[in-house]
């Protein structure tokens, strides 16, 4: 089966700059997960949509950051505007539901300038 | 303050040598997972253990719980290089219904 799909794989902005994210899961994952990995560090959950609603957002700066998943499949992330600390590798993850294994893509490298 | 820590952080041994990480953590759990990461192939899930389960295999994996000590391990045998990469535990934590995942376990296996 067809695994995360991610794109774009690398993006470099400089700061105060826009910037999105999109991720497709695997077909019938209910659950989709938003990551942000900093170097060194293991993922932080972003975000998690049930479908096309939210489920957690606890630790999404929701002042620069936003998420959709529209139509309960596809989902984007957004910046707006970048910080330098914002550098960091951001990770879309898929389970069929929330107490399964998640299914990584192969993450967006951001570099803020 | 980190829910699940892993030990040692970074792990070298000889292609072959068995290779046991450990991973603590806080509060009560449904589950817990194991992921590997390496830049080839990203992060992968290697196995899940629910907290009524004390011992899981997979191949050359064996990953044992302790729920009274809120600790877990990973035991890899017979290494090979292919293996290097970072492990990382992660927490399905009760109530809060997320995963949180440790800060990881670098090995190294040396030819």
């Amino acid at each position: 089966e067809a695994g995360v799909a991610q794109s774009p794989r690398y993006k470099i902005i400089e700061k105060r700059q826009s910037v999105a994210f999109w991720c497709n899961p695997i077909s019938g994952h209910a659950t989709l997960y938003w990551y942000q990995q900093i170097l060194g560090q293991g993922p932080k959950l972003l975000i998690q949509f049930q479908n096309n609603g939210v489920v957690d957002d606890s630790q999404l700066p929701k002042d620069r950051f936003s998420a959709e998943r529209l139509k309960g499949v596809d989902s984007t992330l957004k910046i707006q505007p970048a910080k330098l600390e914002d550098s960091a590798v951001y990770l879309c993850a898929s389970s069929f539901n929330n107490f399964y294994e998640q299914y990584f893509g192969p993450g967006t490298r951001l570099t803020v300038t | 303050s980190q829910q699940g820590e892993e030990d040692p952080q970074a792990l070298s041994i000889q292609e072959g040598e068995n290779a046991t990480m450990n991973c603590s953590y806080k509060t009560s759990i449904n589950n817990l997972q194991w992921y590997r990461q390496n830049s080839g192939r990203g992060l992968v899930h290697l196995i899940l253990i629910r907290s009524n389960e004390r011992e899981k295999h997979s191949g050359r994996l064996r990953v044992t719980l302790d729920t009274s000590k809120k600790s877990s391990s990973l035991l890899i045998t017979a290494s090979r290089a292919a293996d290097t990469a970072s492990y990382f535990c992660a927490t399905f934590i009760q109530g809060a219904q997320k995963l949180v995942f440790g800060q990881g376990t670098r090995l190294t296996i040396n030819p």
